[in-house]
Order: C-alpha cells, then structure tokens, then sequence
C-alpha cells in the first residue's frame, strides 16, 4: 500500500505569509494525526483527527494554525500568518484503527519562515 | 511534567552495540516505541513494547523497560553504518486516541 504521503516536501516563506500543508494517508486510515518538530527539539502532537471530525486538537500552537480534513480523507494545514516560530518539521501520520502499536508517518514537511 | 528525556548524540565504532537511553514520565503509558528518522525520511516505527513487558528483542535490537525508574533503552547489535540516524524515543499516555510524547531524539553516528 501507498504510505503517508506530505507535499511540499520543504517551503521557505517570509514571515506574515500564509502556507499550506497537505497529508494524504493511508488509503481507509480514519485516524490521522499532525505532529511538529521544531528545531531539533522533541516531536510535538498538534492534533488528531477521526475521519473528518477533530478528537483532538489540544496541541495546536494559537489560532495563526487550521488544520481540515474534509470529506475525512486528505488534510490540510495551514498556517496564516506565518511567524518565525512556526519554522520545523510538519509530520502527518495515519492509522486505521487506534492500535497501540504506532502508526505510519510521512516524510515531513520542511517549513522555513524568514 | 511533560518530558521525555534523551542524550541528544552518541557516537560508536562500527561493529560495537549501541545503547540509547531514554527517561519517561508518566508511569500509566501503555506503550513505549523506538522510532528511527534516516535522513530526508519519515520517521519510522523500529520496535515498541508493552508496560507489562521487562524486554523485548527482536534481531539485532533489544528493548529494555525499567518502570520503577521510568527508563527505555534501546541496544542495538553489531551497528552498522546504516543504523546512523536519529532515533527518538516516544510514550503512549493511554486515553484511548494514542497521543505520543517524544523524546527530541538521539542522533546515533557510527564510524569505521
């Protein structure tokens, strides 16, 4: 099976921009999760979701950050306005059921904010 | 508090076992994971054990779990040089919806 799939794979954007990220996951994965990484520090939970409904969204940053997943099958995330801060790696990862045994991430997004 | 603790980098000969060390905090997790990051690739599940489990081995790899002192390790065998990588450790707070806590990973170098 395909895995989980992220685009761009980096972007670099000046401060006050608005970027968008995209995850496609597992094909039939209703679980999909968005994590960060910032600055070679420890990988951050942002949110959860189930199909297109939001379980969790208790480590979003602030309000400049919206993630959807319509139709409960890609999501997006988008960051508006971009700041400094927001610089680091966007994993996207996906499973079908909630088993405790891990899920398949994607590469990552690359973000620079200038 | 929120942390889960790793050395940031480690260096050995190639041949030599390596042994990541990681310090967790919450004594309800079910599930403790070694995730593997090459280069320029996602991150990449390498083994995870149950709370109930003291170690798990599997091929060149040994996971040991310590839950009195809330400390993982992961062993890895006559590391080669495609075992460089950074290697975070990461916790499952249970809940039911599988919210990980990482570590900010160890970067594991090996040379000749």
């Amino acid at each position: 099976e395909a895995g989980v799939t992220q685009f761009p794979s980096h972007s670099v954007i000046e401060k006050g921009q608005t970027v968008t990220l995209r995850c496609d996951p597992i094909s039939g994965h209703d679980n999909l999760y968005w994590y960060r990484r910032v600055m070679g520090k420890e990988i951050k939970f942002l949110l959860h979701f189930v199909k297109e409904s939001k379980q969790d969204e208790s480590g979003m940053p602030n309000n400049r950050f919206l993630a959807e997943r319509t139709g409960g099958t890609y999501s997006t995330l988008k960051v508006q306005p971009a700041e400094l801060e927001d610089s680091g790696v966007y994993f996207c990862a996906s499973s079908r059921s909630l088993a405790n045994y891990g899920y398949t991430f994607g590469s990552g997004t690359r973000l620079t904010v200038v | 508090g929120e942390d889960v603790e790793q050395s940031l980098f480690l260096s050995v000969r190639e041949g030599d076992s390596s042994v990541i060390n990681c310090t967790y905090t919450d004594s309800s997790s079910t599930y403790l994971y070694w995730y593997k990051q090459e280069p320029g690739a996602g991150l990449q599940l390498l083994t995870y054990i149950f709370s109930n489990m003291d170690m798990k081995q599997d091929q060149r790899l040994t996971v040991l779990l310590n839950k009195k002192d809330k400390h993982l390790s992961l062993r890895i065998a006559d590391t080669q040089t495609g075992d460089s990588a950074i290697y975070f450790c990461a916790e499952n707070r249970g809940g039911g919806y599988n919210k990980l806590i990482f570590g900010a990973g160890t970067r594991l170098a090996v040379h000749p």
